[in-house]
Formats: C-alpha cells, structure tokens, sequence
C-alpha cells in the first residue's frame, strides 16, 4: 500500500546544530507540505513543493529550508536548531493543489532542541 | 494573511450526545474547505469536506454545513461514540501568490464521556 513516512520519530538536538528531518511518500504525488504543530497554534505550514525542483516558502519558513531532488522526498533541515523549534514536525503529500484535495499526513517526527 | 478561527477549544459531552464544532474565516475567497481529525500520536486524517458552492454534506453520523455570506462552517457529529475523541481541525484555503494553500484553525479536543 501507498504511504507517507517520517524519520526520526523522535529526535533531541542541540541549539546550533543542523537538523535534517525525513519524508517520503509513495503515492508519487507531485504536491508536498512540511507543517509544525504548537498547542495554541494548530498546524502551521513551514514549506511546501508542486513538483521537483520546486519550494515555496510557508507562513513560519525563518530557520527552515527544504530541497525537492525528486518525487518522492521532501527533507526539512533546520540550519542552526534553536528552542524555538521544538515542535512537532509533519509532512503531508497530496496529488492535486491544496484547494480541493486530500492531504495525507505522516506520523510525525517529535523535535527536542536542548 | 487568511485567519481560520476555531471554538471552542475543548468540549466534552456524553457519549449518544451531539458535539458541534464552529470555524471562521476572513478570505471571501476561500474555497474549500477540510475537517480533520487527529488521534493521539498520529497524523491528521480528513474525514469531510465541502466546496463553496455547497451549503452543506452529510456522511453518515458526520456533517458540514457552510455559510459563505457569514464566513463560518461547522463540523456536527450525531450519536457520539468514544472513538470520536480525538481533536478535530478546521482549515480554508487561502491563495498565496497564486499558490493556494491552506490555512487550519488552532484545533478542538474533543472528549466523549461514556
């Protein structure tokens, strides 16, 4: 079956150290999302990819990065991790725009910055 | 930038009971918009949705109704069960750019007491 994966599930880092966190989807969708989740704030879009090559910056992108190399992989790096960026970290791939259609969501990686 | 406000941020009812949810948002360009439940430790999953140029959508003990003139939406669930606790998020889409995305609501915890 088709499925969205996340990796680590857990991860405890140090502020300033780079972080790279993983997502993988084998639906082939062309449309990938990194979102953090914050009690009080919801689900908030960090970056987002309509195809290879391709990123756009969401509402909370400042520390974040993300590359689109291929279909299946969006990474999140965080350059210099810092408090700040403790979260909950979720990737999410759909296969038409974000108006209209489904998103699938992966697990979720649980981020400690110390 | 679009905001999806979303109440109330708990709500705890008796299971057999309604539980009702309420969203609004200020884009009167919106257009789609998704309820998503979320299990604990899991990712969010949709479990309804409904476009603009519908007033409302049942699927079985679930339903949507939208008011575009007013900008709200709302989320029912009939004949609560207590697999229905979990917490539930709103969410709209906003056009970024040309890019749509969407933006989620902070999120309802629901809790059914049996």
């Amino acid at each position: 079956d088709a499925e969205i994966t996340q990796s680590p599930r857990h991860k405890i880092t140090e502020t300033g150290r780079q972080v790279t966190l993983a997502c993988h989807q084998t639906w082939n969708h062309n449309n990938m999302f990194w979102y953090r989740q914050d009690l009080g704030h919801g689900l908030r879009l960090i970056h987002y990819s309509y195809g290879v090559q391709d990123t756009n910056k969401g509402e909370v992108s400042d520390g974040y990065s993300v590359s689109r190399s291929n279909t299946e992989d969006l990474p999140l790096t965080l350059e210099s991790a810092a408090s700040s960026q403790t979260s909950v970290y979720f990737c999410a791939s759909s296969e038409l725009g974000a108006a209209g259609d489904e998103q699938y969501f992966g697990p979720g990686t649980r981020l400690t910055v110390t | 930038g679009e905001n999806v406000e979303q109440h109330p941020s708990t709500l705890s009812v008796q299971e057999g009971d309604s539980a009702v949810i309420k969203c609004t948002y200020s884009d009167s360009a919106s257009n789609y918009f998704p309820w998503y439940k979320q299990e604990l430790g899991k990712g969010p999953q949709l479990i309804i949705d409904i476009r603009s140029n519908v007033g409302e959508k049942k699927d079985q003990r679930i339903a949507v109704t939208l008011n575009k003139t007013a900008k709200h939406f709302s989320l029912h669930i009939t004949e609560t069960q207590p697999e229905d606790s979990a917490v539930y998020f709103c969410a709209a889409t906003i056009n970024d750019f040309g890019n749509e995305k969407l933006t989620f609501g902070t999120g309802t915890r629901l809790t059914i007491i049996p």
